[in-house]
């Protein structure tokens, strides 16, 4: 069956440290990868998503995110965490040319001054 | 440029009333997705629509539950006679195209308390 796991389900780092975010998927075939945010009492912002070609991702608010087809993981890095980045950070596997998304259970991001 | 609209934010509900969770999709768009976040747990599909048809309604409770997406209007969730279990985020998503091939934008969900 498909499914997404995040395993870290709250990670906390200081203001400015690097930050790498976790996510595998079971999928038989190359599955479209999203990252979501969210921020509390917020909906769900597109972070950055991968199709297909380069592996390597570059998303807004300076994430990026790397595809490794041999490991199955879409983890989501970004080099400084500013104190803004505090949220709940969604992974989601949407299996090609299907529109039912399949979320992680989600890694909430505390970021300490 | 406005995204996905759902109102109302929050809802509160006894048990055995009605729910009602609006969404209008971003301009341009006319597929509609609605997912259940429960507490603890990713989103979870529940249906697509489009205008006026529902195209897969697989991930939606079989009883009390039905969805809408009619020709002038947002698309409506709708619960009968809520149960506690039924207290969750709804999240409503819109996209252009459709059918796996674009990306879904999400609005800023209805938390639905079933006192």
């Amino acid at each position: 069956a498909q499914s997404v796991t995040q395993p870290d389900i709250h990670i906390t780092v200081s203001e400015g440290a690097s930050l790498e975010l976790r996510c595998n998927y079971s999928y038989g075939a190359t599955p479209y990868l999203f990252w979501y945010v969210q921020s509390p009492g917020q909906g769900l912002q597109l972070l950055l998503k991968y199709f297909s070609g380069d592996t390597l991702v570059q998303g807004i608010k300076g994430f990026e995110a790397e595809f490794k087809r041999s490991q199955s993981s879409f983890n989501l890095r970004k080099p400084s965490v500013h104190w803004s980045d505090a949220a709940e950070y969604f992974c989601a596997v949407g299996p090609s040319g299907t529109y039912k998304y399949i979320f992680g259970t989600g890694t909430r991001l505390k970021v300490l001054a | 440029n406005a995204g996905v609209m759902q109102n109302p934010r929050h809802l509160v509900r006894r048990r055995g009333q009605e729910a009602r969770l609006r969404c209008s999709p971003m301009k341009g768009h006319s597929h509609v997705y609605w997912y259940r976040q429960l507490p603890e747990e990713g989103l979870k599909f529940m249906v697509y629509l489009q205008k006026e048809n529902i195209i897969d309604e697989s991930g939606m409770p079989k009883e009390r539950f039905s969805a809408e997406f009619p020709k002038e209007g947002p698309s409506i969730l709708r619960i009968q006679q809520v149960v506690r279990g039924d207290s969750a985020a709804y999240f409503c998503a819109s996209s252009p195209e459709g059918l796996g091939l674009d990306t879904q934008y999400f609005g800023p969900g209805t938390r639905l308390t079933v006192l």
